[in-house]
């Protein structure tokens, strides 16, 4: 079993939609998480931290269930700009570890 | 203010011959990472570096790969002999402090290595 799974993509969604990313993570000790955002052939970068009792950032909103090692990631209004792959993150035996992304197109 | 600075950006090699990638962190970052990504593996974590002492190379794949950071600002990863399977892009990324809280690492735009 992989370390950190994610829903492969791709996600094509008209802008305006409302999308949502699930990612969950094999270590029940794993302390931290995040979402990073990775661009088409450029690098990855962090989008947020994700909390136990959620939250957000403007259109973003990232939540955790510890009991079922699940972190997710809710897009509202999606613009064309939000497309590219989004990769769960966790803290896990002292380095972080990525998903393998899931990729989201937004379409007009 | 400079980020993380990496080279070569496209490297094409043949089957054996060696390849140096080259890494600038961000002036004052104690931590420097390298990871490799592929669409099959996604974005492994090779070896990690604190105040230029290897701390978990565990990633590494095979003796053919080696790293070295001889001092805070210069890091290189070495493949020698490259194989095909090697090909994949490279990246650097370099953090103040281990990120555990903060989570932000501050990647490089990459070395994009063919082996053919």
């Amino acid at each position: 079993r992989k370390e950190v799974e994610q829903d492969p993509g791709p996600f094509n969604v008209p802008e305006g939609a409302t999308v949502a990313f699930n990612c969950t993570y094999s270590n029940s000790a794993s302390q931290s998480f995040f979402w990073y955002r990775q661009d088409c052939r450029k690098e990855p970068k962090l989008l947020m931290s994700v909390y136990s009792s959620g939250n957000e950032d403007g259109r973003f909103t990232a939540q955790l269930n510890r009991a079922s090692q699940y972190i997710s990631l809710l897009i509202r209004d999606s613009k064309l700009s939000d497309s590219a792959t989004y990769l769960c993150v966790v803290w896990q035996g002292g380095k972080l570890i990525f998903g393998q992304g899931t990729e989201l197109s937004v379409k007009p | 203010d400079a980020g993380v600075i990496q080279s070569p950006r496209h490297e094409v090699t043949e089957m054996g011959q060696e390849v140096t990638l080259r890494c600038k962190p961000i002036s004052g970052h104690d931590y420097l990472f390298w990871y490799r990504q592929t669409m099959m593996r996604g974005l492994e974590l090779l070896i990690y570096f604190n105040n230029n002492v290897p701390i978990d190379d565990s990633g590494m794949p095979e003796d053919r790969f080696s790293a070295k950071m001889p001092n805070a600002s210069f890091s290189t990863l070495k493949i020698q002999p490259s194989e095909p399977r090697d090909s994949a892009v490279y990246f650097c990324a370099s953090s103040l402090g281990l990120a555990e809280f903060t989570g932000e690492l501050f990647f490089g735009e990459g070395s994009r290595l063919t082996v053919l």
